[in-house]
């Protein structure tokens, strides 16, 4: 069965520090990744989504950055963190239709 | 655009009670996907079901059913005789595909707490 695994669960980091979330899925090949951001009130947010290695789709324009060096490794990262970064951040997997979801990151940025 | 809408933000019931949460859609695809989600308090979402728009046919699975309505573009959930450990907050989402099936992107409502008392 398909496990997908983040980490850390929890982060605070200052702001101007730099960043790096990672997301890994297991018993799946080739999946679709997608990095979603939920904040305080609720909604959900997509960031950015990949259908394979080195391919990024960037659906928002801002302070993040995403990469997937290897099939099932997605990498949400940022050189400089704003306070409007905290969030929590879900990675999610999918083959056909149905996203699968990470059990996400919570940051703070102070 | 595409666009899905939870007018419920908040609903409280008693155990046991029947619950029905609403979802309203709005795409121009003639294909396209619905989901729900449920979201309990540790974060994580978790797939609950997904329903293909040319399949109107309702659904049951144990309490929980849904109820799918094209010609209102509507995606109700409802759950019977809800239990505590229903509460969460509950998510209806609708795919945007695009290339070829590719890309599957999800558009979600804003969700509904769903607060279920003792």
């Amino acid at each position: 069965s398909q496990t997908i695994h983040q980490w850390p669960a929890t982060l605070v980091q200052p702001v101007g520090s730099p960043l790096s979330l990672e997301c890994t899925v297991e018993g799946t090949s080739n999946p679709n990744l997608y990095w979603y951001r939920q904040a305080a009130g609720r909604g959900l947010q997509l960031l950015f989504y990949s259908v394979g290695i080195g391919q990024i789709s960037s659906e928002v324009p801002q302070n993040l950055s995403a990469s997937r060096p290897q099939d099932r490794q997605f990498i949400l990262s940022s050189k400089k963190l704003l306070l409007s970064d905290s969030g929590f951040y879900l990675c999610a997997w999918s083959r056909l239709y149905e996203q699968y979801f990470g059990p996400g990151t919570r940051l703070t940025v102070t | 655009a595409q666009k899905v809408t939870q007018a419920q933000t908040e609903i409280s019931v008693v155990e046991k009670e029947d619950v029905t949460l609403d979802c309203v859609y709005e795409t121009r695809d003639t294909t396209y996907y619905l989901f729900w989600y449920k979201q309990p308090p540790s974060g994580e979402l978790v797939f609950l079901i997904r329903r293909n728009s040319f399949d109107e046919q309702n659904e049951i699975s144990g309490r929980y059913s849904w109820n799918f309505q094209k010609s209102t573009s509507s995606f109700n959930f409802t759950i019977t005789a809800s239990q505590v450990v229903d509460s969460a907050v509950y998510f209806c989402a609708l795919s945007e595909v695009s290339g070829g099936g590719a890309t599957n992107k999800l558009i979600f409502g804003t969700g509904t707490l769903l607060a279920v008392q003792p």
